[in-house]
């Protein structure tokens, strides 16, 4: 079954801005991780966070998780036009060997 | 160098047909997957093989049959095609034994006609 939802599922804003996306899911999980798709491309491993942190930050990244809720969100800062791309959050969830399981992904447009 | 390379990139073909999929990952991991994205973009986990032994088959037809000939490749045959098998074939690796961070090729473009 799917584990994570993003929402929204398309999102559009000016270059400069902040994008916040969320990922919602259903079972207890060991990690959390974001990938960002570019448009006819394979995904590519953004940042990681494990079930016992609450915040991590790569550069304009900034992850937080919230387990009590079973929920995250990715906030991109300053937004450029080359951030446009699907992102997907993916889980790996206690029950279930080395099965990332992936959200049906943000497509988030940055207009310059 | 490519970490996680697959070929072809795109491949048309006719229902009833049998093709196959390569993917090589030079980056010294011991877990490979096959992922299928549909038109939605939904990706969906297919295989996933450690050390050449399959670990996981999430309910996929028997039609579609991976090969493992060390864990440096896993291949992926699919029989019979249905026009339900078009899609985009994401095979990926990781390093850790459960599951770390995932590096992707860039995918396989099967359109069945």
């Amino acid at each position: 079954s799917q584990q994570g939802e993003e929402d929204p599922q398309a999102l559009s804003i000016q270059e400069g801005e902040n994008a916040t996306m969320n990922c919602s899911y259903k079972t207890s999980i060991n990690n959390l991780q974001w990938y960002r798709q570019n448009s006819g491309r394979g995904l590519v491993h953004l940042i990681l966070i494990r079930s016992n942190e609450r915040e991590k930050h790569s550069g304009r990244l900034r992850v937080t998780l919230d387990t009590s809720k079973k929920s995250s969100s990715l906030l991109i800062t300053a937004s450029r036009a080359a951030d446009t791309a699907s992102y997907f959050c993916a889980t790996d969830p206690k029950e279930g060997y080395q099965k990332v399981t992936f959200g049906i992904g943000t497509k988030l447009q940055v207009i310059p | 160098d490519t970490a996680v390379s697959q070929t072809p990139k795109y491949l048309v073909t006719q229902m009833g047909n049998d093709k196959s999929i390569k993917c090589e990952q030079n980056l010294g991991h011991d877990t490979m997957y096959w992922y299928k994205q549909d038109s939605k973009k939904f990706l969906k986990i297919m295989f996933s093989y450690n050390n050449k032994e399959l670990i996981i088959n999430e309910t996929v037809p028997n039609r579609f049959s991976p090969k493992s000939p060390d864990k440096a490749h896993l291949n992926l045959h699919i029989n019979s095609l249905e026009l339900g098998d078009s899609a985009v074939y994401f095979c990926a690796s990781s390093q850790e034994t459960g599951a770390g961070e995932l590096f992707f090729g860039e995918g396989s473009r099967l359109t069945v006609l």
